[in-house]
C-alpha cells in the first residue's frame, strides 16, 4: 500500500521568505509526526498530532514554525521569515494510534534549503 | 526518557552477521527499546522493539540483556543493501511518540 508521501521532495528558498511542506500520511492513521534533521544528527521531534489537534507541540524551535492537519489527514509545515540555520530535511511520520507501541512510518522528507 | 549509547560506525562482511550493541543503562522498568534504520536519502525505517524478552521478525532479532541495561541487534546475514544508521531508541509507554534518535551507528557492509 501507500506509504507516507511528502511534497515537495526538494525546496529552496531565499532568507525571509515563506514556505509550506505538505505530508500525507498512510490511509487511517490518527497519529502524524514532524521531525527536522539536519546533516549528520539524528532527526529531532518538531510536533505531535492526534487527529486535527496538536497533542505536543514542544519541539517547534519557535514562533516562525506552525503546523495543522485541519481535517486528520494531511499535515501542513509552515515555516515564516525563513532562515539559514531552518536548512534541513523535514521528515514526516505516522502511526494507527498513539498506542505505547505503535511504529512510526515515516515518509521520504523534504529537503529545505533556505539561501 | 533513557539515553543510549552506540559506536559511530561499524564494518560487516556481506553474509556474516551483523551484531549492534546499544547500551542503555538508566533505562526504567516501563521502556521500550526501539531500533530504527536510516538508509541514505530516505527516512527512517522500523526494525523492530522489545520490552524484556529477545525479539525476533522477518528483518533482525533483538537481545535485551536480563538488566536491560544493554541491547545487542543481530543481522543474521548482512547484505550491502543493510548499509545504513541504525539507531538504537529507548521510549517510555507515556510519551512514545517522541522518539529521541541519537546519532546513531553507520553499519558499512563490505562485498
Amino acid at each position: 500500500g501507500a506509504g507516507v508521501s511528502q511534497t515537495p521532495s526538494n525546496k529552496v528558498t531565499e532568507k525571509g521568505k515563506y514556505v509550506e511542506l505538505r505530508c500525507d500520511p498512510i490511509s487511517g492513521h490518527t497519529a502524524l509526526y514532524w521531525y527536522r534533521q539536519s546533516l549528520g544528527q539524528g532527526p529531532e521531534f518538531l510536533i505531535y498530532f492526534q487527529g486535527t489537534g496538536a497533542a505536543d507541540d514542544s519541539g517547534l524551535p519557535n514562533d516562525r514554525f506552525f503546523a495543522v492537519r485541519p481535517e486528520g489527514s494531511v499535515s501542513t509545515l509552515k515555516i515564516q521569515r525563513t532562515e539559514r540555520g531552518d536548512s534541513a530535511v523535514y521528515l514526516c511520520a505516522s502511526s494507527p494510534s498513539r498506542s505505547s507501541t505503535d511504529t512510526q512510518y515515516f515518509g521520504p522528507g523534504t529537503r529545505l534549503t533556505v539561501l | 526518557d533513557a539515553k543510549t549509547t552506540q559506536p559511530p560506525s561499524m564494518d560487516c562482511a556481506e553474509g556474516r552477521a551483523a551484531n549492534l550493541p546499544c547500551n542503555h543503562s538508566t533505562i526504567s522498568g516501563n521502556e521500550y527499546v526501539y531500533w530504527y534504520r536510516q538508509i541514505h536519502s530516505q527516512g527512517p525505517q522500523y526494525i523492530i522493539h522489545g520490552l524484556k524478552n529477545n525479539e525476533t521478525n522477518e528483518m533482525a532479532s533483538l537481545i535485551i540483556t536480563e538488566d536491560r541495561k544493554s541491547s545487542t541487534l543481530i543481522l543474521p546475514h548482512a547484505t550491502l543493501r543493510d548499509t545504513a544508521v541504525y539507531y538504537c531508541i529507548v521510549s517510555s509507554g507515556g510519551s512514545n511518540y517522541k522518539l529521541t534518535f541519537g546519532k546513531g551507528t553507520l553499519l558499512t557492509v563490505n562485498p
